[in-house]
């Protein structure tokens, strides 16, 4: 089970902390991702860390802005979003991995309920 | 990496056989999964490394390819499964998605 919270109205160029806690495997085994599906658009990866912290990716639309990072001892991810744009506008979905890293992924295998992020003046 | 999908959208009927393709823009060798998206639900892995079903999906959808072109397929089309279906490349740092094909009823 992953479930996810800290969504909310923010204004352009605010910061927002997204959390993600996990239950029902051993959190610290699997790589973890965030993705987010904007209104009317599809499915866009925005982030993913691996088992141990040790390495992450981000899209190319969230680098320099975004931070992910976990806790293994409360079974919990982060992201941290600065510098909101409004195109960051969405429902932000945290994911669990087959495998142990992001450059070894074997795809999502869990996925959250998600959290909207509404990023207005 | 890039990928795209065809169609973007295809009416169907029950009962029918449906084909689904995502191209990447270079060579993923099968790290391709695929997802099944219904309004308001996350989406349900269906299909990782690109033919290995996701445990508990229906035999009916399959998965085929490597390289740079990849399928699904729904062998025979139920009510439930009318929905988008998104592939996702796992090659790079930098996952992606296509851009989603919209299985609707004819």
């Amino acid at each position: 089970q992953l479930v996810e919270s800290g969504g909310g109205l923010v204004q352009p160029g605010r910061s927002l902390r997204l959390s993600c806690v996990a239950a029902g495997f051993t959190f610290d085994d699997y790589a973890m991702h965030w993705v987010r599906e904007a209104p009317g658009k599809g499915l866009e990866w925005v982030s993913g860390i691996s088992w141990n912290s040790g390495s992450t990716g981000y899209a190319d639309s969230v680098k320099g802005r975004f931070t992910i990072s976990r806790d293994n001892t409360k079974n919990s991810l982060y992201l941290q979003m600065d510098s909101l744009r409004l195109e960051d506008m969405a429902l932000y979905y945290c994911a669990k991995d087959r495998g142990t890293t992001v450059t070894t992924s074997w795809g999502f295998d869990f996925w959250g309920q998600g959290t909207v992020v509404t990023v207005s003046s | 990496i890039q990928l795209t999908q065809s169609p973007s959208f295809l009416s169907a009927s029950v009962g029918d056989r449906v084909t689904i393709t995502c191209r990447a823009s270079q060579d993923i060798r099968f790290y391709l999964a695929w997802y099944q998206k219904k309004p308001g639900k996350p989406p349900k892995p269906l299909i990782y490394a690109a033919s290995t079903l996701q445990s508990g999906v229906p035999s009916r959808f399959s998965g085929s390819g490597s390289g740079t072109e990849f399928t699904l397929t729904i062998s025979s089309l139920q009510p439930e499964d009318f929905a988008t279906y998104y592939c996702q490349q796992v090659n790079s740092d930098h996952l992606t998605f296509g851009p989603g094909t919209k299985v609707d009823i004819k």
